[in-house]
């Protein structure tokens, strides 16, 4: 079955740029039209949409975050990823990937990777 | 930005059916979504597309959507229930997806 991994550093100091990865195995970024997506959740929060890159190459972001964030994918690795420069402490946040079947909800998560900005 | 609104809480006796609402503009004419998110967990689809269940999950779990709010409702609420529950759609006019702020659901 298709599954997601997280993957990149747990911690990162303010200012840096957070870069994580996300591997897909089951299937292939390239194909069935699906939308691969970040989403973070704050602690304590709620979900937030980062963004997602289509099968297309075609990427979406949150407006929120628009100037800030890049995502992009590794076809041959069958990963996708995403840096977002300059953060700060606010961007200390759960990291998940996930698979948008189509505008069909995100029928398939990662187990999610921990992320905190701090010195 | 699109804007849905949940209840904080909603809280409700074993056996019972449970509804949480997700409120937006207009929301009949959007496809909804609803997540179930158990504390150190992922979130999981438990509703697509207004009403549809994935695999596996219960037909306990049904949802419905009209005109500016959309409901989940969980019937025969069991103790494994109690979790987040996230509502979403796909607001095509600006292809932002777009969460709802989550809604605690407590069995008593």
């Amino acid at each position: 079955q298709v599954q997601l991994q997280e993957s990149g550093p747990g911690l990162v100091k303010p200012s840096q740029t957070l870069s994580l990865t996300c591997t897909v195995s089951g299937d292939s970024i390239s194909s069935g039209g699906y939308y691969w997506t970040w989403i973070r959740q704050r602690p304590g929060k709620g979900l937030e949409w980062i963004g997602n890159i289509h099968y297309s190459g075609t990427t979406y972001y949150n407006p929120s975050l628009r100037g800030r964030v890049t995502m992009s994918e590794e076809r041959s690795k069958n990963q996708f990823s995403l840096k977002l420069p300059s953060v700060t402490a606010a961007d200390t946040a759960v990291y998940y990937c996930a698979r948008d079947n189509r505008g069909n909800g995100f029928d398939i998560w990662g187990q999610g990777t921990m992320v905190t900005v701090s010195s | 930005s699109y804007v849905l609104t949940q209840p904080p809480s909603v809280s409700v006796a074993p056996g019972e059916t449970a509804r949480i609402t997700c409120v937006g503009n207009n929301i009949g004419d959007k496809s909804v979504h609803w997540y179930q998110q158990k504390p150190g967990q992922a979130p999981v689809l438990v509703v697509y597309n207004d009403s549809d269940r994935p695999s596996g999950i219960p037909a306990r779990f049904s949802g419905s959507n009209s005109r500016n709010t959309a409901t989940l409702a969980i019937s025969r609420v069991e103790a494994g229930d109690e979790a987040d529950y996230y509502c979403q759609v796909w607001d095509t006019t600006s292809d932002e997806r777009v969460f709802g702020g989550g809604t605690k659901l407590t069995v008593l």
